[in-house]
């Protein structure tokens, strides 16, 4: 069946450290996206990449970085992990920009 | 600017009631899609509905019902005959025909609890 994977599902880590969140696709869409999650929020935009070689920033892209490897991957950075990244992670794809997003099961991170 | 606005932010219903989930967005876009996504405990997000706003039908999928009314700039969802597995945090979310560099724009959720 046609998936949005992401690694780890679970990912503790220490203030200051360098940590990739990954995403890998096997539904053939162009577009994916990083959101995040936090209570009483939903869901925010990070970054967003309509091709490999398109690479846009969201609504809360401070503190992140993304690549783009390939059509199918789309990996997250955070360049040094602070406490109010603290969130559950979300990767998504979709087949057009207004086509529903599709998402994988989501990451949770704790910075410490 | 676009905003989804879900005033409720926690419901709490007994199995086989109805329930209505608000959602009110606001965009300047003619032409905009809205979408429903339920969140269960185990924390995927599931897609539910999309609709465009061009078609003011009201939609039943089953015991789900979406009645999107372009005056009140509403797209309420209704589940009818609730059920325990109906329990989950349900997002609504908007995305406007022009790309404003957020693409879609979700609401901050309503957590439904549906009790034995």
């Amino acid at each position: 069946d046609a998936d949005v994977t992401q690694t780890p599902r679970n990912r503790i880590t220490k203030t200051g450290k360098r940590i990739m969140l990954e995403c890998s696709q096997t539904k053939g869409h162009d577009r994916m996206y990083w959101y995040r999650q936090d209570p009483g929020l939903g869901l925010r935009l990070i970054y967003y990449s309509f091709d490999v070689k398109d690479i846009n920033k969201g609504e809360i892209s401070d503190g992140y970085s993304v690549s783009r490897q390939a059509q199918a991957k789309f990996s997250l950075s955070l360049e040094s992990a602070i406490p109010n990244q603290t969130a559950l992670y979300f990767c998504a794809t979709s087949r057009t920009g207004n086509s529903p997003l599709h998402f994988g099961n989501g990451t949770r991170l704790t910075v410490t | 600017a676009q905003k989804v606005t879900q005033a409720q932010t926690e419901i709490s219903v007994v199995e086989k009631e109805d329930v209505t989930l608000d959602c009110v967005y606001e965009t300047r876009d003619t032409t905009y899609y809205l979408f429903w996504y339920k969140q269960p405990p185990s924390g995927e997000l599931v897609f539910l509905i999309r609709r465009n706003s061009f078609d003011e039908q009201n939609e039943i999928s089953g015991r789900y019902s979406w009645n999107f009314q372009k005056s009140t700039s509403s797209f309420n969802f209704t589940i009818t005959a609730s059920q325990v597995v109906d329990s989950a945090v349900y997002f609504c979310a908007l995305r406007g025909a022009r790309n404003y560099g957020q693409n879609f724009v979700f609401g901050p959720g309503t957590r439904l609890s549906v009790l034995p």
